[in-house]
């Protein structure tokens, strides 16, 4: 079946570092890509996403790209802030039946130091 | 900027009793989701709707469970009797369309089951 695997977490960095943070997939057909990203005491926020192999979806400095042959979706960022320390949750679309269902994986928890 | 909200934040029952869920998606969105996430778990999709009637349901959305949308902008997720493994913490999302555009998801309400 369908299915999403992050890297455990949590992550911890200093400001300024590379965050990768993996994320894989299982799936038939060509699902859609998203990362989540949830903020304390605030609901999952799209991030970013990404439709169809190759692409690469960008936003606020972050990015990720749709690799079919390895099936996954690593997230980026070159530079990372306090303020990006937060929950991030890599998701597919399941492209069944047109009901938009996403499959989650399990969540990575970001914290950065100053 | 519209927003999802979803009440209470924090419900807590006793085992065996009903409790309902409330949601109020985005105005202008025609499709709505319930998601929950036991702690330390992934975040799992429950049931989708639309035109007033459950485009999609997961295997965890059995008899006990419920939705229903009672007046035009209220959506809401009813669990019978409530059991330990309820304890969770649930998301409410909306979108414009499946597969269009983005799921916007509330803050979440944790529900914890003695």
């Amino acid at each position: 079946g369908n299915s999403v695997t992050q890297m455990e977490g949590p992550v911890t960095l200093s400001e300024e570092a590379f965050l990768t943070i993996n994320c894989t997939y299982t799936a038939t057909g060509y699902p859609s890509l998203f990362w989540y990203v949830q903020y304390p005491g605030e609901g999952l926020q799209l991030l970013l996403k990404a439709t169809k192999a190759d692409d690469k979806g960008s936003n606020k400095g972050f990015e990720a790209t749709y690799r079919k042959e390895t099936t996954s979706f690593h997230l980026e960022k070159g530079s990372v802030q306090v303020s990006d320390s937060a929950v991030y949750f890599c998701a597919l679309d399941t492209r069944k039946g047109n009901t938009g269902k996403l499959i989650f994986g399990q969540g990575t928890t970001l914290q950065v130091k100053p | 900027e519209p927003e999802v909200t979803q009440t209470p934040s924090h419900q807590v029952t006793q085992m065996g009793q009903e409790v309902i869920l409330r949601c109020v998606p985005i105005s202008n969105h025609l499709y709505f989701y319930w998601y929950r996430q036991i702690l330390g778990q992934k975040v799992e999709f429950l049931v989708s709707f639309y035109n007033n009637e459950i485009s999609e349901k997961s295997e965890i959305f059995d008899d006990q469970f419920s939705v229903e949308r009672p007046d035009g902008s209220n959506f809401t997720l009813k669990i019978r009797s409530t059991k330990l493994e309820d304890s969770a913490m649930y998301f409410c999302a909306s979108s414009v369309g499946p597969n269009i555009g983005e799921q916007f998801f509330g803050p979440g309400t944790r529900l914890t089951v003695l």
